[in-house]
């Protein structure tokens, strides 16, 4: 069965890093497009950043744009976000989805999410 | 980007009655393949999203047939015949007919009353 298991989630100060991990399993994670999507405290969802299922193009939302940077390695079924100079209001959960859209985005499969929580 | 507004943002319901969600965009979702891309996804307590309702009105599969959706260009609308105990949470429709990026409503708690 589709499993995606983030990690890599915790506290960090303003202006630090932190990279989180999504390791996936059940499908053949190189046919897939892949989104990180986020849900900060009390509020509501947002798309943070997609990957194309070659890897091929990248978008990322306005509020992340310049700071993360989302990869994957088809070799080790993983989708990494990158997150530098993090900001108090990136805190939230994060969760890794598999998007099986093929011309809009279909969100099928959501992991259990990872927190990250940005304070000083 | 698209903004997606969802009334009510509570939703109080007494076991067995009926529920519904409005969900409005900021402009029509109709996409130029002819398809309108509106999902609809509950979010059970403790738990991630899990898609509910594609494309407007299609059910994901498994998904109970006391759950609906309808609606066209602009305004859409989720309902549930009778509210189960297991419905409740927060329930967020998603646009993506214009994306990058997708957009999300608020998000509406359903409770039992």
């Amino acid at each position: 069965q589709v499993q995606l298991v983030e990690s890599g989630g915790g506290v960090v100060q303003p202006g630090r890093s932190l990279t989180l991990s999504c390791v996936a399993s059940g499908f053949t994670f190189s046919n897939y497009g892949m989104q990180w999507v986020r849900q900060a405290p009390g509020k509501g969802l947002e798309g943070v950043a997609v990957i194309w299922h070659d890897g091929g193009k990248k978008y990322y939302a306005d509020s992340v744009k310049g700071r993360f940077t989302i990869s994957r390695d088809d070799s080790e079924n993983t989708l990494y976000l990158q997150m530098n100079t993090l900001r108090a209001e990136d805190t939230a959960v994060y969760y890794c989805v598999r998007d099986d859209g093929a011309v809009v985005p279909v969100f099928d499969y959501w992991g259990q999410g990872t927190v990250v929580t940005v304070s000083a | 980007d698209v903004v997606m507004t969802q009334s009510p943002l509570s939703l109080p319901v007494t076991l067995g009655q009926p529920a519904s969600i409005s969900c409005r965009s900021s402009q029509s979702l109709v996409h130029s393949d002819g398809n309108t891309y509106l999902d609809w996804f509950q979010q059970r307590p403790g738990q991630s999203p899990r898609r509910l309702i594609y494309k407007v009105s299609n059910r994901v599969s498994g998904v109970p047939d006391r759950f609906s959706g309808s609606g066209s260009g602009t305004d859409f609308t989720m309902s549930i015949s009778r509210v189960e105990a297991e419905d409740v949470g927060i329930y967020f429709c998603m646009q993506g007919t214009h994306w990058p990026p997708v957009t999300f409503g608020q998000g509406t708690k359903l409770e039992i009353k």
